[in-house]
């Protein structure tokens, strides 16, 4: 079946540093991926989706590359603020069945 | 634009009643889907309804039923509460492939 892996962390930064948050998949064909963002006692946020090989994905600073060859959808931002401390979640959808497939999440703190 | 909104926020139960969560999709959208959110066992697919019909269905028990009203949106049903039920469950709705989540009803079995 659909599986997500990720580096579960905690990581935690200094501001401005650059992060890199690892994300492989298995999955049959090509499914869409996608990160959200779930900031402490809320719900999730889509942050950026890519939805075919070699799309790039970028919102808010951060990106992410839909790498079919490494089944790898990495999330990187050149300069992290303290507002993005929050868990950081890497998911699949594939097929027809509109579910979301998620890693484990990672937990990023940023420190001034 | 309003978002997706699930009432309550929070839902404290004692074992072996029942729960009822509330969802209410984004305008326009059709199908909305349950994710459960337990402690040490991260995010998982619980079921998705699209046009008042249930479409998929994930790896839980039958005591987990839900469905979808004309207005698209839709209840959550756990029946004979244990106390792993316990946690946030998430519902997200979606016109497309991309889904956009509420804030979740946080549920405490004791």
């Amino acid at each position: 079946g659909d599986s997500v892996t990720q580096m579960e962390g905690p990581v935690t930064l200094s501001e401005e540093a650059f992060l890199t948050i690892n994300c492989t998949y298995t999955a049959t064909g090509y499914p869409s991926l996608f990160w959200y963002v779930q900031y402490p006692g809320e719900g999730l946020q889509l942050l950026l989706k890519a939805t075919k090989a070699d799309d790039k994905g970028s919102n808010k600073g951060f990106e992410a590359t839909y790498r079919k060859e490494t089944t790898s959808f990495h999330l990187e931002k050149g300069s992290v603020q303290v507002s993005d401390s929050a868990v950081y979640f890497c998911a699949l959808m594939g097929g027809s069945n509109y579910k979301l497939t998620f890693g484990k999440g990672t937990l990023l703190t940023v420190n001034p | 634009e309003a978002g997706v909104t699930q009432s309550p926020t929070h839902l404290i139960k004692t074992r072996g009643q029942q729960a009822t969560l509330r969802c209410s999709p984004i305008s326009g959208h059709t199908s909305v889907y349950w994710y459960q959110q337990a402690l040490g066992l991260g995010l998982q697919f619980l079921l998705w309804y699209d046009e008042g019909e249930e479409r998929n269905r994930g790896n839980f028990p039958p005591r987990f039923s839900g469905r979808q009203f004309p207005n698209y949106s839709s209840e959550l049903n756990v029946n004979a509460l244990e106390l792993e039920d316990s946690a946030l469950y998430l519902c997200a709705s979606s016109s497309s492939e991309t889904q956009y989540f509420g804030p979740g009803t946080r549920l405490l079995v004791l």
